[in-house]
């Protein structure tokens, strides 16, 4: 069953504007990662954060998780055309497997 | 030198055929695993082999079936294909120390 549910489904924004997603989850995990897919690519690793840390940055990336209340937020600071893609996060369990959500589309206008 | 490759990465092809899609990593990881990804962009784990080992088995159907003839390589034979089986397939990799798993670019399954 489908593990991590992303929100907003899809988020437009202008060059330059941060966007912000959010990730909520149902069952205890051993960690969570952020995936990125461009158009008719396959999916690309972005950032793994354990479940024992709060919040971790990768260049114009921040993620924060929230452990009590089951959830995750991905920023993406100053946005660029390049941005453009669907991110994904995904629960590491105790299951040997990752769960994906269904994603956010973020569209990065010029 | 692409780290995961799949093959082919277009298939069209009617009800009812048999057809397979290759997985190659040279990323010298333990365990490789096959998604699929619907229309909606859901993302789901039907398989996954360690070291030539099936660990896991989603409940799929049995049409489906992964071979993996070593730990580089990973299969997927798909038997008496149905319309609902139309969606993109992606193969995937991962090293027992790092938890990452590292995508090939996917094959678009149409069944008409």
């Amino acid at each position: 069953s489908q593990q991590g549910e992303e929100d907003p489904q899809a988020l437009s924004i202008q060059e330059g504007e941060n966007a912000t997603m959010n990730c909520s989850y149902k069952t205890s995990i051993n960690n969570l990662q952020w995936y990125r897919q461009n158009s008719g690519r396959g999916l690309v690793h972005l950032i793994l954060i354990r479940s024992n840390e709060r919040e971790k940055h990768s260049g114009r990336l921040r993620v924060t998780l929230d452990t009590s209340k089951k959830s995750s937020s991905l920023l993406i600071t100053a946005s660029r055309a390049a941005d453009t893609a669907s991110y994904f996060c995904a629960t590491d369990g105790n299951d040997y497997k990752l769960s994906f959500g269904a994603g956010t589309t973020v569209t990065v206008r010029a | 030198d692409t780290a995961v490759s799949q093959t082919p990465k277009y298939l069209v092809t009617q009800m009812g055929n048999d057809k397979s899609i290759k997985c190659e990593q040279n990323l010298g990881h333990d365990t490789m695993y096959w998604y699929k990804q619907d229309s909606k962009k859901f993302l789901k784990i039907m398989f996954s082999y360690n070291n030539k080992e099936l660990i896991i088995n989603e409940t799929v159907p049995n049409r489906f079936s992964p071979k993996s003839p070593d730990k580089a390589h990973l299969n997927l034979h798909i038997n008496s294909l149905e319309l609902g089986d139309s969606a993109v397939y992606f193969c995937a990799s991962s090293s027992q120390v790092e938890d990452t798993q590292y995508f090939g670019p996917g094959t678009r399954l149409t069944v008409l």
